[in-house]
């Protein structure tokens, strides 16, 4: 498979708990984006990368939330004492240089109890 | 900031043509594209618009006006398995390439 491909597809965690997601991009583009998207809303964005250089973070991302990509390969976001408003699907995204088509993963739903 | 209107669902037959609006207000503009969402699916991405006119891609079509702050998409010959979520989608900035999506169009189509 070729495709953006996320890990893992489920998460269930307690309150204050601290979480990690993966996401490997497709493998000739340099963009990887992070987007949330709850349940009847379009995705949200919250931080793009080109290559392994952070270019964006969005200002609704508190300092709970950190991404990093080493190497300019996979991508991991992490958020740090989960709270329950950050349940949500958590979306990668990954693009050409171009950014026209964005190619999305399958995301990772996380639920805090 | 920038926001994007678009309808909440709409409801139509199989065979049919439906259009699916989307007016935006951005402060700055880079083109209009467009995904589709499944229930429990990933967005795939259908088009995209820079410049004023139509683009079509086989049953989807894909218009935009940037003096009316408009676009919309058509879907032609409606088949079963469109029936899904639709977003528009603005590119925020000519060097960062973050989209901002509308809250999405639900589709219904029926026998």
């Amino acid at each position: 498979d070729t495709g953006v491909s996320q890990d893992p597809r489920h998460k269930i965690t307690k309150r204050g708990q601290n979480v990690t997601f993966r996401c490997d991009p497709i493998s000739e583009h340099n963009r990887l984006y992070w987007y949330r998207q709850t349940l009847g809303q379009g995705p949200e964005f919250l931080t793009y990368f080109q290559n392994e250089a952070q270019l964006e973070k969005s200002r609704l991302l508190s300092d709970r939330f950190s991404a990093e990509r080493p190497k300019g390969s996979f991508s991991t976001l992490e958020i740090q004492r989960t709270e329950q408003g950050d349940s949500a699907m958590y979306l990668c995204a990954s693009s050409l240089v171009d950014g026209i088509e964005q190619y999305f993963g399958p995301g990772t739903r996380l639920t805090v109890t | 900031g920038q926001s994007l209107e678009q309808p909440s669902e709409v409801t139509a037959v199989e065979g049919a043509i439906v259009q699916i609006n989307c007016t935006y207000q951005t402060s700055g503009f880079y083109g209009l594209s467009w995904y589709q969402q499944h229930d429990g699916g990933a967005p795939t991405f259908l088009s995209y618009n820079a410049l004023d006119g139509l683009e079509e891609t086989g049953r989807f079509s894909s218009f935009l006006s940037r003096s009316d702050s408009y676009g919309y998409l058509l879907l032609q010959e409606l088949q079963m398995k469109d029936s899904a979520s639709y977003f528009c989608a603005v590119r925020d900035g000519a060097g960062f390439q973050k989209l901002v999506f509308g809250t999405g169009t639900r589709l219904l189509v029926s026998p």
